[in-house]
């Protein structure tokens, strides 16, 4: 079946205490992106990456830090996380040329 | 002035009426425009694209594009109580690979 998957789905944790969220795809989708949504604010990008060791910022990329190793992988990590990254994060790919971004089911965040 | 506006809602239509959802965008060169739907607690997933001006029709929805005026709509023909959900308004920005949302408009459907 064709998904994307992230990890973990929920997640509680304290200020300043590193985290990694992962991101995986099946689909071999060249581009990727991580996108964090808030009530009244919507859905923001904070970095995306076209291929393999190919990054870039979205609107809102203080305090993340991504990477792309491997083509089906794009983990999303906060190096010292702050009450105001509590959040949903939804991670997408799609193929480059199409329409179509596959979400991911997305990461409910809680820094306390 | 937000670069993709939509009004928030909740909009609330009778079963089998159509629903209008609209969406206006900041930047005059952007050449792409997608209308995803979110049902609450889950992830979005497209329902609709379109580049060029006029309508774009695909079973009960139509997408709507005037670049002239910098708006896109989504008409929802014959509405169920199953299409209640919050829609949001996407657009690919002139020379960016950036995605830019709309904040969404909440459309409940009553029986």
């Amino acid at each position: 079946e064709a998904q994307v998957t992230q990890n973990p789905r929920y997640l509680i944790t304290v200020t300043g205490k590193k985290l990694t969220v992962t991101c995986s795809q099946n689909m071999n989708h060249e581009y990727m992106s991580w996108y964090r949504q808030d009530p009244g604010l919507g859905l923001r990008q904070i970095y995306y990456s076209m291929n393999v060791e190919v990054t870039d910022k979205g609107d809102v990329p203080e305090g993340y830090k991504v990477s792309r190793k491997e083509k089906r992988n794009f983990p999303l990590i906060l190096e010292s996380p702050s009450p105001n990254q509590t959040s949903l994060y939804f991670c997408a790919s799609s193929a480059i040329g199409t329409d179509t971004q596959y979400f991911g089911p997305g990461t409910r965040l809680t820094v306390l | 002035q937000k670069e993709v506006e939509q009004n928030s809602g909740p909009l609330s239509v009778p079963e089998g009426a159509i629903a209008s959802l609209n969406c206006t965008y900041s930047d005059r060169g952007s050449q792409s425009f997608f209308w995803y739907r979110q049902y609450s607690g889950k992830s979005p997933e497209l329902i609709m694209s379109i580049y060029s001006n006029g309508d774009k029709e695909d079973g009960r929805f139509t997408a709507q594009l005037n670049k002239a005026s910098q708006y896109v709509s989504l008409l929802i023909r014959d509405s169920q109580p199953s299409d209640s959900a919050t829609y949001l308004c996407a657009v690919n920005m002139r020379n960016t690979d950036k995605l830019i949302f709309g904040t969404g408009t909440r459309l409940q459907v009553f029986p």
